[in-house]
Parts: structure tokens; C-alpha cells; sequence
């Protein structure tokens, strides 16, 4: 069954703690995104990924960080740097060319306590 | 840069009657256009998107989307709508050139709801 996971499906942090979103996709895909959903605003972009080994910062990167170490794996750390954090995450792939659409995961629900 | 625009925050429309959801976008150079909906705590599904050719695309769940180049428009349409297709609706961007951020840009969604 192909397509795209995202896990935990919600997560819990406490203020200065680190957390990691993890995101996984079996569908051979060249790119990978993370996108942050509030609401009334749309989806903005953290980061994306062309390719392995290679990632660019999206409209919001300040307090996050990713890596990109796998094809099938682009992992989002929510550092103690971000200021508001508590959002829905979603997470997407695509072939490298832009006029494939892009494939959505579930999302992970993050809330700061 | 791009951009997209969905005036409307959310459309009501009553079942069985067209619907329309509105998009403008910008870009440098020309468009690849997509349209998404989103129900409750999901992910977003892809609906349809306009690369070239025929101005006029057809999706799933019987919408269709009408590209204007004159007008930088990508209307979403259905001729009757359903109280399923309730739901958010988000219209995206990228600019066909790939100079610029090789990634879609999200406009801010309308919420349709269809009353029974």
C-alpha cells in the first residue's frame, strides 16, 4: 500500500523541548515538503527537498531544522526556538517535476503545553 | 514570486445547486495551477490541477476548474453540489519557469459548506 505516514498522529511538548515529526513515503519521490497549518492561514512552507542530502528553507524555517539522509525520510525537529509551535504539520511528496502534484500524509497534531 | 488569493473565507451554497470557489494567482512567468480539499484532521487530497492545453480541466467527485490567463483565475466548479463536498478547499501555485522556490504556494482556503 503506497502513500505517505506521518507519526505521532498528535504530540504533546512541554515549552524548551525539542521534538521530531517523523514523515516517510514508499512512493519513489524525488521531493519532499513540511508545511505548518494555523487556522485562517493557509499552509506556509518550512522546508522542502529536491533531493537527498539536500534541503531549502521554506517561508517559516526559523525554529526548525530537517535532514534529509534517505529517499523514503524527511524528519522536522520543532526546536525550543520556536516561538509558537502549537499547529497542525503536514507533510507531502512529489516526483521532481513541478507539474506533478503533491502527495499529502495524515499530518501530526503538535500542541505545546 | 508567486502567489494565490481565495477571497472568500467560506461559500454557502445550498444542495443541489452550482458552487463556485473562487482563485487568482500570480507568477513571473506562466502557471501550474492545482486545486486541494481538506476534511477534518487530514491531510489535504488532490482534486485537480491545470498544466497546459484546454482551459477548461476536469477533476474528482465531478469538479472541474476553468483556467483564465487574461483574468489570472482558476475557479473550482461543480454544476450540483453535494453536503459531502463540504469541506476546505485550497487553491495552489508554481511558476512553470523553476527559477524561482521549486515548491507550490498554498493560498488561504475557503470552507464550502452545502446545506441539505
Amino acid at each position: 500500500d503506497g502513500g505517505i505516514t506521518q507519526s505521532p498522529k498528535y504530540l504533546f511538548r512541554k515549552e524548551g523541548q525539542n521534538v521530531t515529526l517523523s514523515c516517510e513515503q514508499n512512493l519513489n519521490h524525488d521531493a519532499m515538503y513540511w508545511y505548518r497549518q494555523d487556522p485562517g492561514q493557509g499552509l506556509r512552507l518550512i522546508y522542502y527537498s529536491q533531493i537527498v542530502n539536500d534541503f531549502q528553507k521554506g517561508d517559516i524555517a526559523e525554529g526548525y531544522s530537517v535532514s534529509r539522509e534517505k529517499k523514503e525520510s524527511f524528519p522536522l525537529t520543532v526546536t525550543s526556538a520556536q516561538k509558537n509551535p502549537t499547529a497542525f504539520y503536514l507533510c507531502a511528496s512529489s516526483p521532481r517535476e513541478g507539474y506533478n502534484e503533491q502527495f499529502f500524509g495524515p499530518g501530526t497534531r503538535l500542541t505545546v503545553l | 514570486a508567486q502567489s494565490v488569493a481565495q477571497p472568500e473565507d467560506q461559500v454557502n451554497v445550498a444542495e443541489g445547486n452550482p458552487l463556485t470557489v473562487k482563485c487568482t494567482y500570480s507568477v513571473s512567468g506562466n502557471p501550474y495551477l492545482f486545486w486541494y480539499v481538506q476534511y477534518p484532521n487530514r491531510g489535504l487530497q488532490f482534486l485537480l490541477k491545470y498544466i497546459t492545453g484546454d482551459n477548461l480541466v476536469k477533476g474528482s467527485y465531478g469538479f472541474e476548474a476553468e483556467f483564465n490567463k487574461s483574468q489570472t483565475s482558476f475557479h473550482l466548479k461543480k454544476p450540483s453540489a453535494l453536503v459531502s463536498d463540504s469541506a476546505l478547499y485550497f487553491c495552489a501555485v508554481r511558476d512553470i519557469s523553476g527559477t524561482g522556490r521549486r515548491a507550490l504556494t498554498f493560498g488561504s482556503g475557503t470552507r464550502l459548506q452545502v446545506q441539505p
